[in-house]
């Protein structure tokens, strides 16, 4: 089974922006893995931030945008607040398989 | 919104069935998953079920014991859960996928003797 890496924690400046990224141990990612970006907060269930790589749902604020980066999926976070503090997933399609990423613990200090 | 039942406290080797019941969006359109999350871990993809019931596919950890299955005129989908073993213990969230991406609050199931 693939595995799919985060940072495991980053720290942002409110008001800064920060970029986590999300690699695959297969090679690149890439628009075939429909990378998706989730945000969890300490005792709540995870909302959906991201899918197919960038679009936003609804309720995303403007300040975070995805992409690919590098061979890696992106997301980046321009005008942190301290509402943003939390754990973030990605998550990556291999065929009939989905991997969750281990998450980053991103600090907005 | 997608609301979750059918959590519980289980006998390892027992069985148990979640349910997912979805409103206010259109159900039968989407890509449907579990994903679970142990004490204090990472989330972990379990299922995923096409828009209608077609295609089901597990992650190696449950394949076999587990079974995803929808009905769409109930706008429900479930998670048969079968030998049962204390490692499945988590919460268990339903997801829609894509331009829904709506999460379900979650249902505890603990596996113990």
């Amino acid at each position: 089974q693939a595995v799919v890496t985060q940072e495991s924690s980053l720290t942002v400046s409110p008001g800064g922006t920060v970029t986590l990224t999300c690699g695959s141990s297969t090679g690149d990612v890439t628009s075939g893995h429909y990378p998706y970006w989730f945000q969890q907060k300490p005792g709540q269930a995870p909302r959906t931030l991201i899918y197919d790589i960038s679009n936003r749902l609804s309720w995303t604020p403007a300040r975070f945008s995805g992409s690919l980066l590098g061979g890696r999926a992106a997301l980046t976070l321009s005008g942190a607040q301290p509402d943003d503090e939390a754990d973030y997933y990605c998550f990556l399609f291999y065929g009939a398989a989905r991997v969750f990423g281990g998450g980053t613990k991103l600090t907005v200090l | 919104q997608l609301v979750q039942s059918g959590g519980g406290l289980v006998q390892p080797g027992g069985s148990l069935r979640l349910s997912c019941v979805a409103s206010g969006f259109t159900f039968s359109t989407d890509s449907l998953y579990w994903v679970r999350q142990g004490p204090g871990k990472g989330l972990v993809w379990v299922s995923r079920i096409t828009n209608n019931g077609g295609v089901t596919n597990y992650a190696d950890s449950v394949k076999g014991r587990f079974a995803v299955s929808r009905d769409n005129a109930k706008n429900t989908m479930y998670l048969q859960m079968n030998s049962l073993r204390v490692e499945d213990t988590a919460v268990y969230y339903c997801l829609s996928s894509g331009s829904s991406g709506i999460w379900g609050q979650g249902t505890l199931v603990t596996v113990s003797s």
